[in-house]
């Protein structure tokens, strides 16, 4: 099956820092990356959708200056977390679809924890 | 961003009992439904999908049952087994500039008791 590879598992950081994850689809072409950001025992929020080679378009209320989304090849879509405080603490999961696929394939996503 | 941000509901069953988890969907345009299972700490896990064009799925111990009339959607686990325990989340896909997007629903904690 279709492999989605997000690193780090877990990062912890100091307020005022960037963090950068990554996910790489490993055995597929990902035209199309979601990120999604997951609070304890609540469901998962879509924050933005990047195909490859385009500009990511962010959900409603999700800061694109804060939340840096690159998508430059087809398996590899990175989220850069900018000055990251310490609400910006939560479990971020990425996930892939290949071209006119509608199933997702997620990452084993990244707890960020900021100080 | 999209979803329904409500602190989880739970089931509990027994282990062997059939499993029933519910979930009502937003719109009524969305033609591809899908179930996740999510374990702690994890990413969600595929387990089944649907089209609206369909009522009825059955997948090997799961069925997803759609009803488009009230927009629901259900996840019959069949013998459930302490494995079985997780989060589940009901997703729908919207149509989205340039392409689709996938929308989760509230999610529900499944407990398994031995």
């Amino acid at each position: 099956g279709a492999v989605v590879s997000q690193h780090p598992s877990r990062v912890i950081c100091k307020s005022g820092t960037s963090v950068k994850i990554e996910c790489r689809s490993l055995d597929f072409q990902a035209t199309t990356m979601f990120w999604y950001r997951q609070f304890p025992k609540q469901s998962l929020m879509l924050m933005a959708t990047s195909n490859e080679g385009s500009k990511a378009t962010y959900e409603q209320g999700v800061e694109k200056d804060k939340f840096l989304i690159n998508h430059a090849s087809l398996t590899l879509s990175t989220l850069t977390v900018t000055s990251a405080h310490p609400e910006d603490s939560s479990f971020y999961i990425c996930s892939a679809s290949s071209r006119g696929g509608e199933k997702l394939f997620f990452g084993s996503g990244t707890q960020l924890s900021v100080l | 961003g999209e979803s329904v941000g409500l602190h989880l509901p739970t089931l509990s069953v027994q282990e062997g009992d059939n499993s029933i988890i519910n979930c009502a969907y937003s719109n009524s345009a969305s033609d591809y439904f899908i179930w996740y299972k999510q374990e702690s700490g994890k990413g969600p896990q595929f387990i089944i999908d649907i089209r609206s064009n369909m009522d009825k799925r059955q997948g090997q111990r799961v069925t997803v049952l759609l009803n488009k009339t009230v927009k629901h959607l259900s996840l019959q686990i069949a013998a459930t087994q302490p494995g079985d325990s997780a989060v589940y989340f009901c997703a729908e896909n919207l149509s989205s500039t340039g392409g689709f997007k996938t929308i989760f629903g509230a999610g529900t904690r499944l407990f398994v008791k031995a």
